[in-house]
C-alpha cells in the first residue's frame, strides 16, 4: 500500500524556468511533510518541510505547497538551476503512525542549461 | 556537528551469507532509522530505534534485524542473503519523534 505517491518518475526543465514536483498521499493522519534531494552516491539531503497547519512554506528558491483537502503537496523551484538536477523524494509522517516517515518513489529532475 | 556516518560504504557478499552494517548518528540524536533503496522503489522503511528500543518496524522479513547501543550507534543485520537484497541501505538520525531526519551516505550492498 503506497501511502505516499510521486507519479512522475522524471521531469525535464529548462534552466531559469520553474520546476514543479508533485506528491499525493492517502493517509489523512499525516501531519508533517518533507522534501529531500538526493544526488547519486550520496544520502538524501533535507530540503524543506511543512506541517499540516500551514499551506505554504518558503525557503529561498524552494516553496512547498500543501493542499490538505486534496491530500496533495508540491515543491516549486524557481528559478531552476543545473545543480538542482537530482532525485527528489517526498515524505510524510504523523503522530498516530509513531512518526514513522514514509517516502515516495522519487522524481528525477533534469535541469537543462 | 559531524553528520551521520555509515560503514562500510560498499560491500559484496554471496547468497546465503550474512552481513552487518553500522551507523553512527549525529551527536545528540537518539533515534536511528534504516531504509532500503532499490531502483524505482524509493526508500522502504525497515525499522527505527530510539534509546535502544525498536519503536517502529516496516514490512520486511525476519532476516532483517537491528539493534541500537547505549551510545545511539546502530547496527543492521541481514541473514541468509538473497539476490534481491542488493540495494543501497540508508541510515537516518533525528533528535526525537516528529523531528526531521538526517541521512548518512549509505552502504551499497551487492549480493552475488
Amino acid at each position: 500500500d503506497q501511502q505516499v505517491k510521486q507519479n512522475s518518475p522524471s521531469l525535464s526543465v529548462q534552466e531559469g524556468r520553474i520546476s514543479i514536483l508533485n506528491c499525493d498521499y492517502t493517509n489523512s493522519m499525516f501531519d508533517y511533510f518533507l522534501w529531500y534531494k538526493k544526488y547519486p552516491a550520496e544520502g538524501p539531503t533535507f530540503l524543506i518541510s511543512i506541517s499540516s497547519i500551514k499551506d505554504k512554506n518558503e525557503d529561498g528558491r524552494f516553496t512547498v505547497f500543501l493542499n490538505k483537502s486534496a491530500k496533495h503537496l508540491s515543491l516549486h523551484i524557481v528559478p531552476s538551476q543545473p545543480g538542482d538536477s537530482a532525485v527528489y523524494f517526498c515524505a510524510a509522517s504523523g503522530a498516530t503512525g509513531g512518526f514513522k516517515t514514509i517516502f515516495g518513489a522519487g522524481t528525477r529532475l533534469f535541469v537543462k542549461a | 556537528k559531524a553528520g551521520v556516518t555509515q560503514t562500510p560504504r560498499y560491500l559484496i557478499k554471496t547468497r546465503g551469507q550474512q552481513v552487518t552494517l553500522s551507523c553512527s548518528p549525529i551527536s545528540g540524536h537518539r533515534s536511528v532509522s534504516w531504509y532500503q533503496q532499490t531502483p524505482g522503489q524509493g526508500l522502504q522503511f525497515l525499522f527505527e530505534y530510539f534509546s535502544e528500543t525498536q519503536r517502529n518496524k516496516g514490512n520486511f522479513p525476519g532476516r532483517f534485524s537491528g539493534r541500537q547501543f547505549s551510545n545511539s550507534r546502530s547496527e543492521m543485520n541481514v541473514s541468509t542473503l538473497e539476490l534481491g537484497d542488493s540495494a543501497l541501505y540508508l541510515c537516518a538520525s533525528r533528535e526525537g519523534a516528529g523531528e526531521t531526519q538526517y541521512f548518512g551516505p549509505g552502504t551499497r550492498l551487492l549480493v552475488l
